[in-house]
């Protein structure tokens, strides 16, 4: 009963070869993100939605691009893959506002990407 | 957004208790104090919430002090499985929803058998 599901957990892509890694959730929520992680490294975030609206953060490469077609799915797309792009990419999604606090976000288990 | 400093890493023994500050001082009004752990090779995962005072689950309790300027995360009788990361996060849902989830350094912590 997994809530967000990110596929594939394991991707290896070639130097510049576009890749799209995808996220869903069943909860409805409706604020998704997606973070890069490198090794020891925090969660960096990348972007963020409220429903349709995005929100891409300043040091975001312009590599990095997002897809959000519906509530329930969100895209990562990289254009041209880097060496330096090698990381564990989360999705991450939070319940709706409720007038309180941060709310509890939900991560998925990631996507783990090599760039070859 | 609120700085936030918490130590970079944390050594304790099974059984013990574990508590691990994060300052915050330059919190806003309406800002909350939320705690995630992180296990290898996982998403982070959310511990706990809190505005003020003391907040409790099964999991860990959140001490607040009246000024708001820190906060300890308070781990019981903390076991092998509780070796992880841990971030402590400040910040308020906007009305809009406009909100970005930002992380720190966070804390690791090691427990030893």
């Amino acid at each position: 009963d997994a809530m967000v599901i990110q596929n594939p957990r394991y991707q290896v892509t070639q130097f510049g070869k576009p890749v799209t890694l995808s996220c869903s959730q069943t909860l409805n929520h409706n604020v998704m993100y997606w973070y890069q992680q490198k090794s020891s490294q925090a969660p960096k975030l990348l972007f963020h939605y409220y429903d349709k609206d995005f929100n891409n953060e300043a040091d975001t490469p312009d590599n990095f691009q997002s897809r959000r077609p519906n509530t329930s799915f969100c895209f990562l797309d990289i254009r041209s893959p880097g060496l330096g792009d090698a990381a564990m990419y989360l999705c991450a999604t939070s319940r709706p506002f409720t007038g309180t606090g941060l709310g509890e976000a939900f991560f998925g288990q990631g996507t783990r990407l090599t760039v070859v | 957004l609120a700085k936030i400093t918490q130590p970079i890493s944390m050594d304790s023994y099974e059984g013990q208790e574990v508590n691990i500050t994060c300052s915050h001082n330059n919190i806003a009004t309406n800002d909350y104090i939320t705690w995630y752990q992180q296990f290898p090779s996982q998403g982070p995962r959310f511990i706990i919430q809190g505005y003020k005072t003391k907040v409790t689950n099964e999991v860990a309790s959140l001490f607040i002090p009246a000024d708001r300027k820190s906060s300890t995360l308070s781990l019981p009788r903390v076991s092998l499985s509780d070796t992880a990361v841990y971030y402590c996060l400040v910040g308020f849902l906007q009305l809009s929803g406009n909100t970005p989830l930002v992380f720190g350094k966070g804390t690791r912590l090691s427990v030893i058998a």
